[in-house]
């Protein structure tokens, strides 16, 4: 049971790049998440899924897209990364009214 | 829209000393109400968590909380402080109606100096 895994930690991009950053979670949870987190702005919501094949936008969704591969899979894209989405990203899962399970993060910086 | 404060950014206080790290909220009806902790770099972990129920709320490493619905404050609270409990400490609600997403505060730095 590797509860949320993401992939990849560390990625450098250049501005106008684009990628894709993959979760994955093991324990049969139908909502998921991302989260952004920057020094003195604590997490805050890019997108999240409350179930499979449903999306929905947070509190800072610009420049993002996401896709419900599954219920196992929740992929955020940057479709052409800016300085601004330099962060640490961190996906989670949880069922309704319990705690949220966190993935390791992934470092982004963009050049 | 719920909200988060933690009114402190950083909190100092001595090894074994009672510690407190502050937390209040703005949610419609009932608050669903979590603690988080976050070593350097690494993911955020859950301490604990009010759903209903007692006011007094016991969770992971010794750490406890109290639901205050007159205050809207849910502080965090641990009696005796230990050096490896320093860490970033991060309150986040959401609404017990419906399944909204969990809203984080900024987060607290605690300092546990020996």
């Amino acid at each position: 049971n590797a509860g949320v895994t993401q992939t990849p930690k560390f990625q450098v991009l250049k501005t106008g790049q684009s990628m894709t950053l993959q979760c994955a979670q093991d324990m049969n949870h139908n909502s998921m998440y991302w989260y952004r987190q920057d020094p003195g702005m604590g997490l805050r919501l890019i997108y999240y899924s409350a179930s499979e094949g449903t999306t929905d936008k947070g509190e800072v969704p610009n420049g993002y897209n996401v896709s419900r591969l599954n219920k196992r899979e929740f992929s955020l894209r940057l479709e052409s990364a800016a300085p601004s989405q330099t962060s640490v990203y961190f996906c989670a899962s949880s069922v309704p009214g319990q705690g949220k399970y966190f993935g390791p993060g992934t470092r982004l910086t963009v050049l | 829209a719920q909200s988060v404060a933690q009114p402190e950014d950083q909190v100092n206080v001595a090894e074994g000393n009672p510690l407190t790290v502050k937390c209040t909220y703005s949610v419609s009806g009932n608050p669903y109400l979590f603690w988080y902790v976050q070593y350097p770099n690494r993911g955020l972990q859950f301490l604990l968590k009010y759903i209903t129920g007692d006011n007094l709320v016991k969770g992971s490493y010794g750490f406890e909380a109290e639901f205050n619905k007159s205050q809207t404050s849910f502080h965090l609270k641990k009696p005796s402080a230990l050096v490896s409990d320093s860490a970033l400490y991060f309150c986040a609600v959401s609404a017990a109606s419906g399944n909204t997403p969990l809203v984080f505060g900024k987060g607290t730095r605690l300092s546990v100096i020996a």
